[in-house]
């Protein structure tokens, strides 16, 4: 597609379960990314992918939280056992090579909001 | 560690009147600065970006913002608001290759 793709674009989950978000970026990116917007806050940065390899993963807020991208291309945030604090709206990104200060311009998906009741 | 302060979560301009957001950054080492804006339902988009080229940075639809580092400052401005520029901005920073750190947002009203 023409742009960063992201599914499903809502979830409603009941806490405690499992939720995996999609998504497909730019054809040919290698850098992919997922950050997360909670309501009137700033995007967190969460991990941050090179290819298949996760350099920065740092910005995953605890062990229930992880990702994994294949081929290249589409990637999954899987959220384990969902907790009300992690309603929010979870952003996928990607650029052609690495983004930000290394100057490749960095395109964002429209987000899956999450709510956990 | 370098982050970003926006000043005011909301601002109000009548259609035809300046817009000014502000943003304000703290880093150690010359910065890589950036605006994004979020139409409603949208994702975000790169209005411009600062690389130390030139202080005053031209973006697209209208917008610019002057680097001063004097100021630490990355304000936003367009001439004149139209309604189709209602949304929320984003300024950003850069601290590492790929990374973006993000200010928490302002949102722009248009009043016609």
């Amino acid at each position: 597609g023409a742009g960063v793709s992201q599914s499903p674009s809502n979830k409603v989950t009941e806490k405690g379960k499992d939720v995996e978000l999609r998504c497909d970026p730019i054809s040919g990116h290698t850098a992919l990314y997922w950050y997360r917007q909670r309501l009137g806050q700033g995007l967190e940065f969460l991990i941050y992918f090179q290819g298949n390899s996760a350099p920065d993963k740092s910005g995953l807020p605890s062990d229930r939280f992880s990702a994994e991208r294949t081929g290249e291309s589409v990637s999954t945030l899987t959220i384990q056992r969902t907790q009300q604090e992690d309603s929010a709206v979870y952003l996928c990104a990607s650029s052609l090579s690495a983004g930000g200060k290394a100057g490749n311009t960095i395109y964002f998906g429209e987000g899956s909001w999450l709510t956990v009741v | 560690a370098q982050s970003v302060t926006q000043l005011g979560s909301h601002v109000s301009v009548s259609e035809g009147a300046l817009v000014l957001l502000r943003c304000n950054y703290s880093s150690s080492v010359p910065p890589y600065l950036f605006w994004y804006v979020q139409y409603p339902n949208q994702g975000l988009q790169l209005l411009l970006k600062y690389t130390s080229a030139a202080t005053l940075v031209k973006g697209i639809n209208g917008f610019e913002a002057e680097f001063k580092k004097s100021e630490t400052s990355f304000h936003l401005t367009k001439p004149s608001a139209h309604m189709s520029d209602a949304a929320e901005y984003f300024c950003a920073v850069s601290p590492s290759s790929y990374k973006l750190i993000f200010g928490s947002g302002t949102r722009l009203l248009v009043r016609p």
